[in-house]
């Protein structure tokens, strides 16, 4: 239940794309959900990040899908950039009961191709 | 925000020794916590670290093995005791303000 499950494992996308990665969880209690990008050789940096109460969340070229009822959100990168390959990380978290820790999904290698 | 840094930032160490990383933040965080990643993988929470008492440890790890402290509210430090190849990881400190969770660069540890 605590687990968050995130798909693909990999993604190449043409510069100028839409990259889409996928996350699924199943314990209902979560009610954060933030996505990192991790660059290599770097901790994990927030990017953007989304409660329950909303259903898409949108900073830049980067925006957050969530579907309450499906258990499901994702993160969608416009007009990829070659700066934008990195590995993307969905958590949860249950903020409502100070619990900050994070539950990370696996990982989507991303790879924008110029 | 916050800024966290770790040192060492890596290390190579002889099996059965015992290393200790330490986390510094640049001003007051909620939570500290460390996790533990895999080159390629996600990261997996090894305790919460709790001011001025044990920390909380997740499911497969143990005080004995990991022992952590922290002193203050902006320091911490993680220890790997009794190295085996299989700890040869990742370890990464994390501090929380309000919801958002900073992470250190990490430290590379590889046991010989």
């Amino acid at each position: 239940q605590q687990q968050v499950k995130q798909s693909p494992q990999s993604l190449i996308v043409q510069k100028g794309g839409i990259s889409i990665i996928n996350c699924a969880y199943e314990n209902t209690a979560f009610d954060y959900f933030p996505w990192y990008q991790q660059f290599p050789g770097k901790g994990p940096a927030l990017l953007i990040a989304i409660r329950p109460d909303v259903s898409e969340k949108k900073e830049g070229r980067f925006t957050i899908s969530f579907n309450k009822s499906a258990k499901q959100f994702s993160l969608h990168i416009m007009d990829s950039q070659p700066g934008d390959s990195a590995t993307y990380f969905c958590a949860a978290s249950m903020i409502n009961q100070g619990a900050q820790k994070l539950v990370f999904g696996q990982g989507t290698r991303l790879t924008i191709n110029p | 925000s916050a800024v966290i840094s770790q040192k060492p930032s890596r290390d190579i160490c002889q099996r059965g020794t015992s290393l200790t990383i330490q986390c510094q933040v640049d001003s007051q965080v909620t939570m500290m916590f460390w996790y533990r990643q895999q080159p390629g993988q996600s990261l997996t929470l090894i305790a919460t670290a709790n001011q001025g008492s044990e920390a909380t440890y997740e499911s497969g790890f143990v005080i004995d093995k990991f022992p952590i402290s922290r002193p203050n509210l902006t320091f911490s430090t993680l220890t790997v005791s009794n190295m085996s190849p299989e700890d040869s990881s990742i370890y990464l400190c994390s501090g929380t303000v309000l919801t958002e969770a900073f992470f250190g660069q990490g430290t590379r540890l590889t046991v010989v």
